[in-house]
């Protein structure tokens, strides 16, 4: 069971706009900052979203990360067939003093 | 242009210990400020955070693990690594190590590949 709650799939169609939540409590993202991550199967996850919503150079500006309170949701607007990956939201708990990732969302592009 | 590669046996026996060790390459593992940390996968499941060494040597452990791991830096090698002790099959998984940057608020930007490790008899 992981301590940040994301739903386990997630899907679109090309061109539309799709959000993946992330839920937490006041020890985790109540009190920290969330970071994304995109993985493709067979690979290293790649960081996608830091700091809440900044995105690192070269990650499209249809990813899209926002926080509030003790949620925090990525978006991908025009869905794209090579978005179809697994998505996970992580951050710090003050709690466990450790880093926490989401269960992961399986993303499918019908 | 950072680098991380993971080394280590595919196959440990039960009870024993589960050695790794993250070869990194186009930086200084001792400057900056840096995070250098585990991450694991079991096979179709999700990611797990096993823990992490700053550039000055503090550490940080998952507490479900704690009591079986110890991360060490060795500056003379430019290298990390990860000891399990007492494993299990549940320590069956893909073993990533990962450095987490200040720029990016200690997200974690750059991955190793990954490396599969199995315990069995």
């Amino acid at each position: 069971q992981s301590v940040l709650t994301q739903p386990p799939s997630a899907s679109g169609t090309p061109g539309q706009r799709v959000t993946i939540s992330c839920s937490g409590s006041s020890s985790n993202i109540g009190s920290n900052t969330v970071n994304w991550y995109q993985q493709f199967p067979g690979t290293a996850p790649k960081l996608l979203i830091y700091s809440n919503n900044q995105r690192p150079s070269g990650v499209p500006d249809r990813f899209s990360g926002s926080k509030s309170g003790t949620s925090a949701s990525l978006a991908i607007s025009g869905l794209q067939s090579e978005d179809e990956a697994d998505y996970y939201c992580a951050t710090w708990d003050d709690s466990l003093n450790g880093s926490v990732f989401g269960g992961g969302t399986k993303l499918t592009v019908l | 242009q950072v680098q991380l590669q993971e080394s280590g046996p595919g196959l440990v026996k039960p009870s024993q210990t589960l050695s790794l060790t993250c070869t990194v390459s186009g930086a200084s593992i001792s400057s900056g400020s840096y995070y250098w940390s585990w991450i694991r996968q079991p096979a179709g499941k999700g990611l797990e955070w096993i823990g992490r060494i700053s550039t000055s040597g503090s550490t940080n452990y998952n507490p479900s693990l704690k009591s079986r791991l110890t991360i060490s830096v060795d500056t003379s090698k430019n290298q990390f690594s990860l000891k399990l002790s007492s494993v299990t099959a549940a320590d069956t998984a893909v073993y990533f190590c990962v450095r987490a940057a200040y720029t990016y608020y200690y997200g974690m930007d750059v991955w190793g590949q990954g490396t599969a490790v199995t315990v069995s008899s």
